[in-house]
């Protein structure tokens, strides 16, 4: 199994201020992906990190309100811009292992609060 | 319709019965993946199924393809198998580049 470790856990932030949420894996992994659930719902990705690449964010998601960097094969940090009460959720850090690519590993999460 | 639908979405039960929590999709699959949430939100991932059946403690995961059917049973149930247990669908497709269709979850609670 693959170990993901994120951080912060939890924030509490202002409207109008970023927050970059980092996420570690143990190994190196080639993709990596963001997925948000807003309360009471399922998650939903929000871009896929590959290493070398930019991130292709899904529908509904643009680069200036989720910035994501992938500067290695263990590390990618997420930054939630200029937020408001809307983006209050909790974000999840996901990576599959190059040698196991049907299995998908999860991080802990971090849960925001946006006032 | 979603595409990965479960049920029931929120069960409660008594310590020790046995729990089954359903899942149908209506896409096909490679692989079916039952998770584990936590009150805190971090997921870890129970099981991946892509035929037959699967066990694991006291957990176990059953898939019909045929049926486009799965399901998670808890045997002996304990307050803290209390979760949020969803199911989501690996698409067919280039492998490792598939992306997960989530089911909506089920929220169990085991009652002491």
């Amino acid at each position: 199994s693959a170990v993901i470790s994120q951080k912060p856990s939890r924030d509490i932030c202002q409207r109008g201020t970023s927050l970059t949420i980092q996420c570690q894996v143990d190994s190196q992994v080639t993709m990596m992906f963001w997925y948000r659930q807003q309360p009471g719902q399922s998650l939903t990705l929000i871009a896929t990190a590959n290493q070398g690449s930019e991130a292709t964010y899904e529908s509904g998601f643009v680069i200036d309100k989720f910035p994501i960097s992938r500067p290695n094969l263990t590390f990618s940090t997420l930054t939630v811009s200029n937020m408001s009460p809307e983006d209050s959720s909790i974000y999840l850090c996901s990576a599959r292992r190059d040698r196991a690519p049907d299995t998908q590993y999860f991080g802990p999460g971090t849960r925001l609060t946006v006032l | 319709k979603n595409e990965v639908e479960q049920s029931p979405q929120n069960l409660t039960a008594q310590e020790g019965e046995f729990i089954t929590i359903n899942c149908s999709y209506s896409v096909g699959i490679s692989a079916l993946h039952w998770l584990q949430q936590h009150p805190g939100g971090g997921i870890v991932s129970l099981f991946m199924l892509s035929s037959g059946k699967k066990k694991h403690g006291r957990l176990i995961a059953t898939i019909n393809i045929q049926e486009k059917h799965s399901s998670l049973h808890i045997t002996a149930s304990h307050p803290r198998d209390s979760a949020v247990y969803i199911c989501a669908a690996t698409p067919p497709g280039i492998q490792g580049a598939q992306k997960l269709v989530f089911g909506q979850g089920t929220r169990l609670t085991i009652n002491p």
